[in-house]
């Protein structure tokens, strides 16, 4: 069974830009979250999505956002980017259930010029 | 709110050395624990899970046990191997029942540098 995917691995950008993260789930799974790993801050969780519905958020600004598609497949979008943004991001899936243990992929580091 | 507190690191032993990594949490209900290992350049992989009490969960050697009476969730394992060399983070969900959906909460993660 394939893993979670994420695309691009690496990304460049410049303060102002915007980005936009792709996440493929791995089949089956449903949930669809997203996380922020910094050396400060460690791993801190941005949102989740099932079904094509936000339903967690964390304490992140309005510019991070996400979607989920019909087929789970999700994005996250960042707007009008700071040299703070600078990260690795993750993307997990896992079946419904609270119990069910994330399944990460290898994530996309982002590095703000 | 949720919280894991990881023992301070990094940690650094020679091959076939016992490993204990300490882990305890603050949590309302029944949560489900976990621990993930990354290595560099790559996400977490899941190592062993637990999701009730005295659960015991196990894999590659690698053991740890949910303790309610205690909220801990120590990580060991007899004998590591350089192979092992890696992050380690501890990690909690709200559990069945619980409305904080997708959302684990880690811990700071222990550096662990394993030498022949």
């Amino acid at each position: 069974k394939a893993g979670v995917t994420q695309t691009p691995r690496y990304l460049i950008k410049t303060r102002g830009q915007q980005v936009t993260l792709s996440c493929s789930p791995i089949s089956g799974h449903r949930s669809v979250s997203w996380y922020q790993q910094t050396p400060g801050q460690g791993l801190q969780f941005l949102f989740e999505y099932f079904s094509e519905t936000q339903r967690n958020k964390g304490n992140f600004p309005g510019r991070f956002s996400g979607r989920q598609f019909s087929n789970s497949r999700s994005e996250m979008n960042v707007s009008t980017l700071e040299l703070g943004d600078s990260a690795l991001y993750l993307c997990a899936s896992s079946p419904e259930g609270q119990d069910q243990p994330q399944h990460f992929g290898d994530g996309t580091r982002l590095s703000i010029l | 709110g949720d919280s894991v507190t990881q023992m301070e690191g990094p940690v650094t032993l020679s091959e076939e050395a016992f490993l204990t990594i300490n882990c305890t949490y603050t949590a309302t209900g029944y949560p489900s624990l976990f621990w993930y290992v990354q290595y560099p350049g790559e996400g977490l992989q899941l190592l062993l899970k637990a999701t009730k009490a005295d659960d015991k969960g196990s894999n590659k050697g690698f053991e740890a046990t949910y303790r309610k009476e205690t909220t801990s969730f120590h990580l060991e394992k007899g004998s590591v191997q350089v192979s092992d060399s890696a992050v380690y983070f501890c990690a909690l969900s709200p559990g069945a029942g619980g409305t904080s959906y997708g959302k684990l909460t880690f811990g700071q993660g222990t550096i662990l540098t394993v030498h022949p």
